[in-house]
């Protein structure tokens, strides 16, 4: 099994511009979430769907962030437009839907906004 | 709102030291409870978790947990921690099979050689 797949790895963009971070998650797995990781707030979580259906998007900072999920194999989240403070890691994880299964991270995305 | 709270934000041990990392969580009915780590540069990965059943649960790495349900804690433990642990550790909660799973804030250990 691949594992959670994210791309890029990496990515540095001027504050303005958009942003779109991708996740294929593990085949099989119905629930997929969006996390956002910083040295001053932690692990957060910004939105996560089940059978590529949003259920709870309180996380989502702002409107400039989007989240979708076409199909099972892919989703995406969106900036724009991005900001300096929106400089973080973005995980993307994926489960069962199922409370007795764990999730399963992505090596996720460095963002940084300048 | 359910929450999870991870009291020790940055646990400093010598090698060999024995390790325990608490956690608690705020929700009156069933639960699945994991532990994660996340080494330097890398993403969270499952130590542990718990479903149902025995209450003291055994993860990989040596770590193990105990769910006390009367306390709402699930404490990780190791008898004696190796330099290699250094690691940030989460804490997790399900409560249902929709819902979101929650983290604690991490507990930072560093192992001194």
């Amino acid at each position: 099994d691949a594992g959670v797949i994210q791309s890029p790895r990496h990515e540095v963009t001027e504050m303005g511009q958009e942003v779109t971070l991708r996740c294929k998650p593990i085949s099989g797995h119905n629930s997929l979430f969006w996390y956002r990781q910083t040295m001053m707030r932690g692990l957060e979580l910004l939105i996560y769907f089940n059978n590529n259906v949003p259920i709870d998007d309180s996380g989502m900072p702002e409107d400039r962030f989007s989240a979708k999920m076409p199909n099972a194999s892919f989703s995406t989240l969106k900036i724009q437009p991005s900001e300096p403070r929106d400089s973080a890691v973005y995980f993307c994880a994926s489960s069962l839907a199922d409370r007795g299964s764990p999730l399963h991270f992505g090596n996720g995305t460095r963002l940084t906004v300048t | 709102a359910q929450s999870v709270s991870q009291h020790n934000h940055h646990v400093i041990l010598s090698e060999a030291a024995s390790l325990e990392l608490g956690c608690n969580y705020s929700y009156g009915g069933t639960v699945n409870l994991f532990w994660y780590v996340q080494y330097p540069g890398q993403h969270l990965q499952l130590l542990l978790k718990y479903f149902s059943g025995d209450p003291l649960v055994k993860g990989i790495k040596g770590f193990e947990a105990e769910f006390i349900k009367s306390k709402f804690s699930f404490n990780l433990r190791k008898p004696s921690v190796q330099w290699s642990d250094t690691a940030e550790y989460f804490c997790a909660v399900r409560i249902s099979s929709a819902s979101k799973i929650i983290f604690g804030s991490g507990t930072r250990l560093s192992i001194r050689p």
